[in-house]
Order: C-alpha cells, then structure tokens, then sequence
C-alpha cells in the first residue's frame, strides 16, 4: 500500500472548519484514501474514503485533487468532540486487505 | 455500519497469567477478523489475521504460542495473551473488514491490558 504523509497536529476553533491535509504521492491506480479517526482510548472510527471523486457524507467531505497525489479531510463546523487523532490511509479494495496506520493528525478542538 | 462489540474494556492481570479477549461481529459474519496492537503515543499495529476455522496468520515479530487466536466462529474471535509480562501491557483491538458495498472496516472499541 502507498505511505502517506500528514502533519503531526493541528489545532482548530470549535465552529470552524478543520482541514486536515494528507499526501499520498505514490498511491496507484486502484488504491483508495481512507479516513478514519481515533478519539483516546477508544478503536478507529470509519469516517469516509474515495477514488477519485470528491465525496460527502454526515461526517465530513473528502477533497482529492486530479492528479491523486493529495487529499484533504474537510469536517465543516469542528466540535469539542472531534478532538481525536486522524489517520489518512491508501489501500486498495481487493479482497480483505488491511489497513496499515501512520501517525497521523492529531487534531485539538479548542472553545 | 457493522457493530464490533470487544470485552473486556479493560483488564489488569498478574504477571504470568493468561487473559482472554473476545471480538463479536453482530451484525454479520466474518471469515476473517484482524487484532491490533497499541502502545501508548504509538500508532496501530497489525498483529495477526484471524481465519474462521482455520490458523491464524501472524504479522512478523508476534509470536504466535504467546497471543494464541481462536475464531471458532463466524460472530466470535478470541485473543489470548498467556504468561503475559507488564511488556504485554498495551491497547489491544480487533476489527471486522467490510463486506459488500460496505468496503470500510469496523473496529471495536479496544481493550486496555494492563499487566503488573
């Protein structure tokens, strides 16, 4: 799977919008960009992923630019509770395979 | 989404003892369920495979007669830790790969081993 790149942490004011960056320079034809998030102590939570498109659900927006080398994770109004460690991950979607977690972004929601 | 349900929550054990991990799909079966491991201000880490009625595969460096893998069933995978050492002590969690459309994989909610 290809490595990606994020900042170690961000910091964003509740209400705003965080924008989390992501760069996956060697992602292959047919490996999408997962999203998923950590609050502490808890496990990963699924938040969004994409191919090519940009893609939107309750949770957040997924931008990828047209070469695919990078991605941004848009959550459109940061809360408290969105306070959490984010991890940007490729992979392809054959069969069962895992998912390989970086160290992601951390992410402070502050008042 | 699919539920994973992980219990216990968290645990603290002697050393030298075994303590056992469930993972429980509810919502639909699972062929396959993997386990990771978490040290503190670390990321995840893949340590096994986990196939119904048959051996787990391990990831490189995880010995495979001290974190023995049960998945008896289609619903349920357990982790054991035994002889387990404070160097054990970490976040453990399972996760359930998506099926169908449903292509993302669910995690449960972890387990917190502590040994002393």
């Amino acid at each position: 799977d290809a490595k990606t790149t994020q900042p170690t942490s961000m910091d964003c004011a509740e209400g705003r919008a965080a924008n989390l960056p992501c760069n996956h320079s060697t992602i292959s034809g047919n490996e999408y960009v997962y999203w998923y998030r950590q609050i502490h102590s808890q496990g990963p939570q699924y938040i969004i992923h994409g191919l090519k498109n940009n893609e939107t659900n309750e949770m957040a927006s997924l931008i990828i630019t047209e070469d695919r080398k990078s991605s941004t994770l848009i959550l459109p109004h940061a809360t408290l509770r969105d306070t959490a460690v984010y991890y940007c991950i490729v992979r392809s979607n054959s069969g069962y395979s895992t998912l390989t977690f970086g160290k992601g972004t951390m992410l402070l929601v502050s008042p | 989404g699919a539920v994973v349900s992980q219990h216990p929550s968290w645990v603290i054990c002697k050393s030298g003892t075994s303590v056992k991990i469930e993972c429980r799909s509810l919502d639909f079966q699972a062929t396959t369920m993997f386990w990771y491991r978490q040290f503190p201000k670390q990321s995840l880490m893949l340590m096994a495979t986990s196939n119904e009625g048959s051996k787990a595969t391990y990831e490189q460096g995880v010995e495979k007669d001290k974190f023995l893998i049960n998945h008896a069933s289609l619903t349920l995978s357990t982790l054991t830790v035994t002889s387990a050492h404070p160097e054990d002590s970490s976040f453990y969690i399972c996760s359930v790969p998506g099926q169908g459309k449903a292509t993302e994989a669910f995690f449960g909610q972890g387990t917190r081993l502590t040994v002393v």
